[in-house]
């Protein structure tokens, strides 16, 4: 079985300073690990994964994830916080492959607010 | 990148009728398809998986009876709520897959039952 922790459901961060989201898994083989973020009404766009390949993904709109098997973490990261950053972000775990015919595993969601 | 669209974007409806949401990959053949069901301020909860042309696989404790599935060609998968009931009103996301095996996921339905 695989799981999914995220730790703070919501998090602030004034604008321009470093977002720092976290998230720790659970899984009995190597896991394919997934940011995701979804706007208010909408679904959800793929940030960034990790398919085994270099511990460091860098995703789109500025935001990168490190890989810690040691730490079973998957932390996501901007060092410059926006406006547009604004939304919920979920971290997904896959027991195999990279979420096609395989099913993701969803935390809880973390609710990033910008403040000016 | 794909797209995937679904309609409508949000539906009420009256207890005990029924509701069916589409889900549309329109610029890829999705061999899987994927329903998912949003409570507010919660997570995604996996409802059930279909591969195109076969039953869907039901997530334990989804009553397919009244989560009905179908995946009929490689860009339609339909959701239909049978005898919806107000504890039924979510979110549903649908997601698809193609050959590259990423998932692309649309935009969601709203579903209110009074």
């Amino acid at each position: 079985a695989q799981s999914v922790t995220q730790l703070g459901s919501h998090v602030s961060v004034s604008e321009g300073a470093l977002v720092l989201l976290r998230c720790n898994y659970s899984s009995s083989v190597p896991p394919y690990l997934f940011w995701y973020v979804q706007y208010p009404n909408q679904g959800l766009q793929l940030l960034l994964k990790y398919t085994s390949a270099a511990t460091l993904v860098k995703g789109i709109n500025g935001f990168e994830a490190e890989f810690k098997k040691s730490e079973t973490s998957f932390h996501l990261t901007k060092p410059s916080a926006h406006m547009s950053d604004a939304a919920e972000y979920f971290c997904a775990v896959s027991d195999s492959g990279w979420g096609g015919g395989n099913k993701l595993t969803f935390g809880t969601g973390t609710q990033l607010k910008v403040e000016l | 990148g794909a797209v995937v669209s679904q309609h409508p974007s949000w539906v009420i409806c009256k207890s005990g009728t029924s509701v069916k949401i589409e889900c549309r990959s329109l610029d890829f053949q999705a061999t899987t398809m994927f329903w998912y069901r949003q409570f507010p301020k919660q997570s995604l909860m996996l409802m059930a998986t279909s591969n195109e042309g076969s039953k869907a696989t039901y997530e334990q404790g989804v009553e397919k009876d009244k989560f009905l599935i179908n995946h009929a060609s490689l860009t339609l998968s339909t959701l239909t709520v049978t005898s919806a009931h107000p504890e039924d009103s979510s979110f549903y996301i649908c997601s698809a897959s193609g050959r590259d095996n990423e998932q692309f996921f649309g935009p969601g339905t709203r579903l209110t039952v009074l």
